[in-house]
């Protein structure tokens, strides 16, 4: 059974701080997706890394694909109380399988 | 593009009752997904459709739990009968089918449906 472990699960920060949520796994994926989920809906596609190492920009979330394809990073510059939600990592496995195998996500709270 | 839509959005029912959510996908999209969310055990795939033809179900925990796609436009998900580990947050998603484009395979949720049984 594939698994994608997501670090940290929770974190409350100040407006404007930096913060970097990991998402980690002993398996192989084709490609990797970051969804972001807020209260009351359902995710949201922010992003899809396909090549190892690829890092992608979206506005102030930087993300980036492991090398061995086996992890990934989000990195976001200056938070903002708007970017408060639940960050879920999402790998498609090898093989052309529609089964994505997603994280429990990390629960983001950015404090005005 | 109206977006998945799933009803109910919120239900309570009681231990032993039997449970239907709704489904409409977007149009145009061949893929169809139940998803399920709970704190402790996340976003869990319950069954997949494609082309209304269901793929693959090893995610359905038991007999209890059935899903049918009888068009492209509509999709249930029945619990017979419920039980209170049921509660959870039930996601209808759908995509287009991506070829050979990986980067293009985007999923839709739907808002959820909220089932508390108790």
């Amino acid at each position: 059974t594939q698994l994608l472990e997501q670090s940290p699960q929770f974190l409350s920060i100040q407006e404007g701080e930096n913060l970097t949520v990991y998402c980690n796994s002993s398996s192989v994926f084709s490609s990797l997706q970051w969804y972001r989920q807020e209260p009351g809906e359902g995710p949201v596609l922010l992003v899809t890394v396909v090549t190892g190492g690829e890092v992608k920009k979206l506005k102030r979330l930087t993300f980036q694909f492991g090398d061995a394809r086996k992890d990934s990073s989000l990195h976001i510059t200056a938070a903002q109380p708007g970017d408060t939600g639940l960050y879920l990592c999402a790998g498609a496995p090898q093989g052309g399988s529609e089964k994505l195998v997603f994280g429990k996500g990390m629960k983001l709270t950015v404090n005005p | 593009d109206a977006g998945v839509i799933q009803s109910p959005r919120h239900e309570v029912t009681e231990m032993g009752q039997e449970v239907t959510l709704r489904c409409k996908p977007i149009s145009g999209h061949d893929y169809l997904f139940w998803y399920r969310q709970t704190m402790m055990r996340g976003l869990e795939l319950l069954i997949y459709f494609n082309n209304n033809v269901p793929i693959d179900d090893s995610g359905m925990p038991e007999d209890r739990f059935s899903a049918k796609m009888p068009n492209a436009s509509f999709s249930t998900l029945k619990i017979q009968p419920s039980e209170p580990r049921d509660s959870a947050v039930y996601f209808c998603a759908t995509k287009r089918s991506a070829g050979r484009l990986i980067s293009g395979n985007t999923i839709y949720f739907g808002e959820g449906s909220w089932l508390t049984v108790v």
